[in-house]
């Protein structure tokens, strides 16, 4: 079965540099969301999409943004980044109807040195 | 504020049962879910509990009362592959790619 898909896997970036982390949801889920996780800590909800319009923003720093394509892939565009900035970068996807069940994606680890 | 609160650490013995809390406190509810992850990997979706009562699954369980904001989840024969991190997660509004809320994870280790 397909699932999500993120890329790239593993990116290194220099401080203020900027990144874009991709999502491919599971075919016909039409919603996304992102997470950004720290090493032992929870996944903390960036931002989500619903039909290619975004629908909730959590605790996403102004220098990110997100949108979603019209084939439902997802981008994360991140700018002047900070060594803070270094975690794992979640992408999940939901089915329609489905108000419970998130499918994530491998996770993208960033490294801001 | 919001928040969920479960345990950081629990330590059971394989074949034993082990039962993780966890209370929650948020601006609106529709739903309690619980994810298991194994280090270096993705959460993996285990259940869901949108109204009161006990939800079964396999060898996993969770409960919920949404009178008393506390859910947990119940592990059963418990196995060596089960050693992970378990995170409750709350949905706080009913439509569609509305935000959720993870707890801090509970660290569940499994001795032979």
């Amino acid at each position: 079965a397909a699932g999500v898909i993120q890329s790239p896997r593993h990116l290194i970036k220099e401080k203020r540099e900027t990144a874009t982390l991709k999502c491919y949801p599971i075919p016909r889920h039409d919603t996304v969301y992102w997470y950004q996780q720290g090493p032992g800590q929870d996944p903390q909800f960036l931002i989500s999409f619903y039909e290619k319009m975004q629908s909730d923003k959590g605790s996403i720093p102004d220098r990110f943004s997100a949108q979603q394509f019209s084939d439902y892939h997802s981008e994360l565009n991140m700018s002047s980044l900070e060594l803070g900035d270094s975690a794992l970068y979640f992408c999940a996807s939901m089915g329609t109807g489905s108000y419970n069940e998130q499918f994530f994606g491998p996770g993208t680890r960033l490294t801001v040195l | 504020g919001q928040s969920l609160e479960q345990p950081s650490e629990v330590t059971a013995v394989e074949g034993a049962i082990v039962q993780i809390n966890c209370t929650y406190q948020t601006s609106g509810f529709y739903g309690l879910s619980w994810y298991q992850q194994h280090d270096g990997g993705a959460p993996t979706f285990l259940s869901y509990n949108g109204l009161d009562g006990l939800e079964e699954t396999g060898r996993f369980s969770s409960f919920l009362s949404r009178s008393d904001s506390y859910g947990y989840l119940l592990l059963q024969e418990l196995q060596m592959k089960d050693s992970a991190s378990y995170f409750c997660a709350v949905r706080e509004r009913r439509s569609s790619a509305s935000k959720i809320i993870f707890g801090s994870g509970t660290r569940l280790s499994i001795r032979p």
